[in-house]
C-alpha cells in the first residue's frame, strides 16, 4: 500500500518568500511522485513529478522538489512567492507505471499575503 | 500536450433524478479512466478505475449501483450518478495517462449539487 502525508493543511508566507511544502511518503516499491496544483473550482495542473531519475525535480512556474529516500520526502520549494501562487497543492504517489492509481495527500493551502 | 475535456463543470439536479458526467480525451486514446470525488477542503479520494471495454473497478465503499461508469470508446468515459441525494453533492474529476512517461491528465472538473 502506498501512502502520502502533507504536514501542514494552511501554510502562509509574504510575497517574495521561500515557499515550503512538506510531503512524505511510504511506499513499499519505488515510487513516482508528484506535485499538483489545484485553484478553485477546477482541475489538477502538474508541477512537477519524479520518476526515478534525477532527485532534484525542477518544474513550472519557478516550483522544484527534492526525491530524498533516506527521508521519504519529496517537499516542494520555490525561492519567491508570488501572489498568483495562492492555491491548494497536492502531492501524489503511485506504483510505477503507466495505468498505476494515484494516492493523493490531504492537500496544503498556500496563502500569499503581501 | 494531451487535454481531458470534462462536462458539464457545474450542474444542479433535484433528489432522485440522475446525472451524468463525461470525459473526453482529445488528443490520446484513454485505455484507463480514474474518477474522483472531493469534498470541499478535501483530497480527492478515487472511486473508480474504468478501463475501455470492461467493467469498472470501484474501491471499497462505492456503490456501483449509484455511481455508474461507462468506458465504451478510447476516448469516452462516463460517470452516472443514479438517483441522487444532497449527500452526493461534491467535485467530481477525472484524470487519465496519456502514455508511457506521461504525466497523468485530470478533467476540470465537475461541480454538482443536489437539491
Amino acid at each position: 500500500a502506498q501512502s502520502v502525508t502533507q504536514l501542514g493543511s494552511h501554510v502562509s508566507v509574504s510575497e517574495g518568500a521561500l515557499v515550503l511544502l512538506r510531503c512524505n511518503y511510504s511506499s513499499s516499491v519505488p515510487p513516482y511522485l508528484f506535485w499538483y496544483v489545484q485553484y478553485p473550482n477546477q482541475g489538477l495542473q502538474l508541477l512537477l513529478k519524479y520518476t526515478s531519475a534525477a532527485t532534484l525535480v525542477k518544474g513550472i512556474n519557478g516550483f522544484e522538489a527534492e526525491f530524498k529516500k533516506s527521508e521519504t520526502s519529496f517537499h516542494l520549494t520555490k525561492p519567491s512567492a508570488h501572489m498568483s501562487d495562492a492555491a491548494e497543492y497536492f502531492c501524489a504517489v503511485s506504483n510505477t507505471g503507466t495505468a498505476s492509481k494515484l494516492t493523493f495527500g490531504t492537500g496544503t493551502r498556500l496563502q500569499v499575503t503581501l | 500536450g494531451a487535454v481531458v475535456s470534462q462536462h458539464p463543470s457545474w450542474v444542479i439536479c433535484k433528489s432522485g433524478t440522475s446525472v451524468k458526467i463525461e470525459c473526453r480525451s482529445l488528443d490520446f486514446q484513454a485505455t484507463t479512466m480514474f474518477w474522483y470525488r472531493q469534498f470541499p477542503k478535501q483530497s480527492l479520494m478515487l472511486m473508480a478505475t474504468s478501463n475501455e471495454g470492461s467493467k469498472a473497478t470501484y474501491e471499497q465503499g462505492v456503490e456501483k449501483d449509484k455511481f455508474l461508469i461507462n468506458h465504451a470508446s478510447l476516448t469516452l468515459s462516463t460517470l452516472t450518478v443514479t438517483s441522487a441525494h444532497p449527500e452526493d453533492s461534491s467535485f467530481y474529476i477525472c484524470s487519465a495517462p496519456s502514455g508511457t512517461g506521461k504525466p497523468y491528465t485530470f478533467g476540470s472538473g465537475t461541480r454538482l449539487t443536489v437539491v
